[in-house]
């Protein structure tokens, strides 16, 4: 039982470009997202969250979008550079609950010259 | 300020065998928790330790235990490997307990890749 699914396991996007990683997710009771970033021989490190009351997040190149009535989140990049070229983990967490954090699969993202 | 550090980041043992991994949380951190990521997976939730105690555990059978010192470093054991057990260990800390700035993330240690034979 996936509650967290990426269902694409790799994006190639152009450098410069937007690149746009998605997310679905089943619980209704999560109300944080968030997304991490893995180099390899690394652990994942922490982008961007949201919390579900909203539906925005900005920081920097990344945008974080929530839409709760279809259960989706996607990670916006803008404009993509070389260092962006990660695994990127979609996650989320029931904060009142266990406060445990489900990931996704993740999407391998190659950003090309 | 130091972040988390994990050791050793490679191990190999036997089916059958026992093993400790060991955690140092980021500094002025007090919650640590431990995942399990296998190849091609996402980290999976085994559990965490908030003031020495464990306040949350994922689907993993009582052969995974733990321990956090008073220094909030950890120490993940597991008892009798099976082959599936070979994957990556996580370990993350965080200021708060259960339900404290998870919107922050969790900050995570490199790893250590146990392969079981």
């Amino acid at each position: 039982d996936q509650q967290v699914k990426q269902n694409s396991p790799s994006l190639s996007v152009q450098e410069g470009r937007i690149s746009i990683l998605n997310c679905d997710y089943t619980n209704s009771m999560f109300d944080y997202f968030l997304w991490y970033k893995k180099y390899p021989a690394e652990g994942p490190t922490f982008l961007i969250s949201i919390s579900s009351i909203k539906d925005k997040n900005e920081d920097g190149r990344f945008t974080v979008f929530l839409n709760k009535s279809a259960k989706h989140l996607s990670l916006h990049i803008v404009p993509s550079q070389p260092g962006d070229s990660a695994v990127y983990f979609c996650a989320a967490s029931a904060v009142n609950r266990d406060d445990k954090i489900i990931f996704g699969k993740g999407t391998r993202l190659h950003i090309l010259p | 300020e130091t972040g988390v550090t994990q050791s050793p980041t490679h191990l190999i043992k036997t089916r059958g065998q026992q093993v400790t991994l060991r955690c140092s949380s980021q500094s002025g951190h007090n919650t640590v928790s431990w995942y399990q990521q296998a190849l091609g997976q996402g980290p999976q939730f085994i559990f965490q330790y908030y003031r020495e105690e464990e306040n949350g555990r994922g689907n993993f059978p009582p052969r995974f235990s733990g321990l956090q010192f008073p220094n909030y470093s950890s120490e993940l054991n597991v008892n009798a490997l099976e082959l599936d057990d070979s994957a990556l260990y996580l370990c993350a800390s965080k200021r708060g307990g259960s339900g404290g700035t998870v919107y922050q993330g969790q900050f995570f240690g490199p790893g250590t890749r146990l392969t079981v034979l």
